[in-house]
């Protein structure tokens, strides 16, 4: 079967770095996604990886490592709006978004 | 960015009546469209897949007689929850990819802002 693994919650500081690991076991792979939910919202994009390696986006960066089935957002310098969920998502063979159960960032002063 | 709206943005029904949810891309054309459900602090769920012009792609465990999908053009798709009940209350968000042509491994999909279903 197809799976998703991300840690549920995290806490970390204001002001600091965080990083949230996923792996994953899919049928096929067309790419890796990263996408923000604040509480009662529509998810929002943050970052998308096809290739092995580290993609920067301001703040946040992107890795992934196909070999191992793993990737990880790493989010710095904290602010209080970041407190949020992440999900990963693995698009599979059939282009078909695979998504994880999220991980709840709580960002604390 | 590719907008997606979602009307209504929350609706509270009665047990029984059935409830109509509209998803429409604002500045592009999508030939797919996709339905979620999110239940409080779970995950996405998809429920079906709709293309313009032909029948929705449901999930398993998902009835499609209950939720009726109509992808009428290539901004516009609905989803029709038929006699709603209290269990079927929930966090619905629809997706949009947009046409054939764009990078199809890239294939973003753009959220609307959900709707929130409360059935008494």
């Amino acid at each position: 079967g197809q799976n998703i693994d991300q840690p549920t919650e995290m806490t970390a500081t204001e002001g600091a770095i965080v990083q949230i690991n996923c792996t994953y076991q899919t049928s096929g792979f067309n790419g890796l996604f990263w996408y923000q939910q604040h509480a009662g919202e529509a998810p929002t994009f943050l970052s998308y990886n096809v290739l092995d390696g580290l993609e920067e986006k301001g703040r946040f960066s992107s890795f992934l490592s196909r070999s191992k089935g793993y990737s990880y957002l790493l989010l710095k310098e904290l602010q209080m709006k970041d407190s949020a969920s992440y999900l990963c998502a693995v698009m599979d063979s059939n282009y078909q978004l695979i998504w994880g159960a999220g991980t709840k960032l709580i960002i604390k002063p | 960015g590719a907008v997606v709206s979602q009307h209504p943005s929350w609706v509270i029904c009665k047990s029984g009546t059935s409830v109509k949810i509209e998803c429409r891309s604002l500045d592009f054309q999508a030939t797919t469209m996709f339905w979620y459900r999110q239940f409080p602090k779970q995950s996405l769920m998809l429920m079906a897949t709709s293309n313009e012009g032909s029948k929705a792609t449901y999930e398993q465990g998902v009835e499609k007689d209950k939720f009726l999908i109509n992808h009428a053009s290539l901004t516009l798709s609905t989803l029709t929850v038929t006699s709603a009940h209290p269990e079927d209350s929930s966090f619905y968000i629809c997706s949009a990819t947009p046409m054939a042509g764009a990078d199809p491994a890239i294939n973003e999909q753009f959220f609307g802002p959900g709707t929130r279903l409360t059935v008494l």
